[in-house]
């Protein structure tokens, strides 16, 4: 089945610095990535996707890119605010076209 | 559109009770998912339905936990009997489609004493 790893799983940046989220997956025939964030208490929320016929996909100060040769995706955040400070998954849908399978989850701190 | 709906939000419960959980998709979702989260294991899919029926249940850790879909608006998970190691945060989640995003519920945070 699919295998998807991420990381780092702890990440600090200051406020407006960047955030990179890196995440690698096994099963060459995924073709659909999405990006949650969960804030505590709450469950993972959607805050954007990207399928395999795209390289990037950009929704304001999030980004996410895509390299189907490698394997990996990676979501980008600029100009980090406090309330970016979360956990973030990455997750794909493998082979069988349902199931989502996560990645272990990076824990976002952003610093004023 | 109201989201996904659990209840109870959080459940305290005594070792060897009955713990049921309640999920109402959003409304037109052909997809269901039980999920549970812990710290150890992070995000586990349990079991998922399509059209109330259901289509793998390879994550349901043993014959203690049960799930049913009556309905198109109505799941449970059931536990029984509980016990301390259930303690986690269990999350329904819908989707659209096969491959569509799932959107996830606020989750019941279950305590086994």
């Amino acid at each position: 089945g699919e295998n998807v790893e991420q990381h780092p799983s702890t990440l600090s940046v200051q406020e407006g610095d960047s955030a990179v989220i890196k995440c690698t997956y096994s099963d060459s025939a995924s073709n659909y990535f999405p990006w949650y964030k969960q804030e505590l208490g709450k469950g993972p929320q959607l805050i954007i996707d990207i399928r395999s016929n795209v390289g990037e996909k950009k929704d304001q100060r999030i980004a996410v890119t895509l390299n189907k040769t490698a394997k990996h995706f990676s979501l980008h955040i600029t100009e980090t605010q406090p309330e970016d400070s979360a956990v973030y998954f990455c997750a794909a849908i493998g082979n069988a076209g349902n199931m989502l399978t996560f990645g272990g989850g990076t824990r976002l701190m952003v610093k004023p | 559109d109201a989201g996904v709906i659990q209840s109870p939000r959080h459940e305290v419960t005594e070792m060897g009770q009955e713990v049921t959980l309640r999920c109402k998709p959003i409304s037109g979702h052909d997809y269901l998912f039980w999920y549970r989260q812990t710290m150890m294991r992070g995000l586990e899919l349990l079991i998922y339905f399509n059209n109330n029926v259901p289509i793998d249940d390879s994550g349901m850790p043993e014959d203690r936990f049960s799930a049913k879909m009556p309905n198109a608006s109505f799941s449970t998970l059931k536990i029984q009997p509980s016990e301390p190691r259930d303690s986690a945060v269990y999350f329904c989640a819908s989707s659209f489609s096969a491959g569509e995003t799932q959107y996830f519920g606020p989750g019941t945070r279950l305590l086994v004493l």
